[in-house]
């Protein structure tokens, strides 16, 4: 089985400061990891996604993530938080079987103050 | 290139109506589910489907009726509506035999059970 999990639900940082999301994950098979932002009353649009290529990842917008192993963890970054950046994040894992079945974080609120 | 179309928007129904929620996908996409979105729950699975004539249920079926006649449309049907089911509600697609394949989401209902 698989499971996600965000820490914290809710996160401020500066203007121009670091942005760091956790997620670490649980999974039976080596996973394929993804993040998804969802601004207000928008659906989620895909951040960046691992599929056992380069440990790190590449978004858009700014972010990127590292795939670490022995740590279970898939954390979200971006050097310099933009006001744009203020949005709910969403850790993802899946197995790639079942059906592509994804399990979901219970997401990360990210504000960003001016 | 419409992606995931979800119809309606918005929508409010009292306690014991039925109604229909459509999802449509224009990608040619084997995988389609449906989530609800509730606040600090995340994303939850409620039925998913891996190609025409195949459906099966997610984490929080009970509730909800779902359909996979076409390809492209998975309509989920609120059987008798409850407070309960007040809720965002996602659709989202992918390709089912590419692992790690990213879903593609609607802009999402959001239905109130008064």
């Amino acid at each position: 089985a698989q499971s996600v999990t965000q820490l914290g639900s809710h996160v401020s940082v500066s203007e121009g400061a670091l942005v760091l999301l956790r997620c670490n994950y649980s999974s039976s098979v080596p996973p394929y990891l993804f993040w998804y932002v969802q601004y207000p009353n928008q659906g989620l649009q895909l951040l960046l996604k691992y599929t056992s290529a380069a440990t790190l990842v590449k978004g858009i917008n700014g972010f990127e993530a590292e795939f670490k192993k022995s740590e279970t963890s898939f954390h979200l970054t971006k050097p310099s938080a933009h006001m744009s950046d203020a949005a709910e994040y969403f850790c993802a894992v899946s197995d790639g079987l079942s059906g592509n079945q994804f399990y979901f974080g219970t997401g990360t609120s990210l504000t960003v103050i001016p | 290139n419409a992606g995931v179309t979800q119809t309606p928007k918005f929508q409010v129904l009292k306690t014991g109506q039925s109604m229909t929620l459509q999802c449509a996908q224009d990608m040619n996409h084997e995988y389609m589910s449906w989530y609800r979105q509730d606040p600090g729950m995340g994303l939850r699975l409620i039925h998913y489907s891996v190609g025409a004539g195949i459906t099966d249920q997610g984490e929080v079926p009970n509730g909800y009726n779902v359909s996979r006649s076409t390809t492209e449309d998975f309509p989920l049907r609120l059987l008798s509506a409850a407070p309960s089911q007040t809720s965002v509600y996602f659709c989202a697609s992918s390709y089912t035999q590419t692992g790690g394949a990213g879903y593609t989401f609607g802009s999402g209902t959001r239905l109130t059970v008064v």
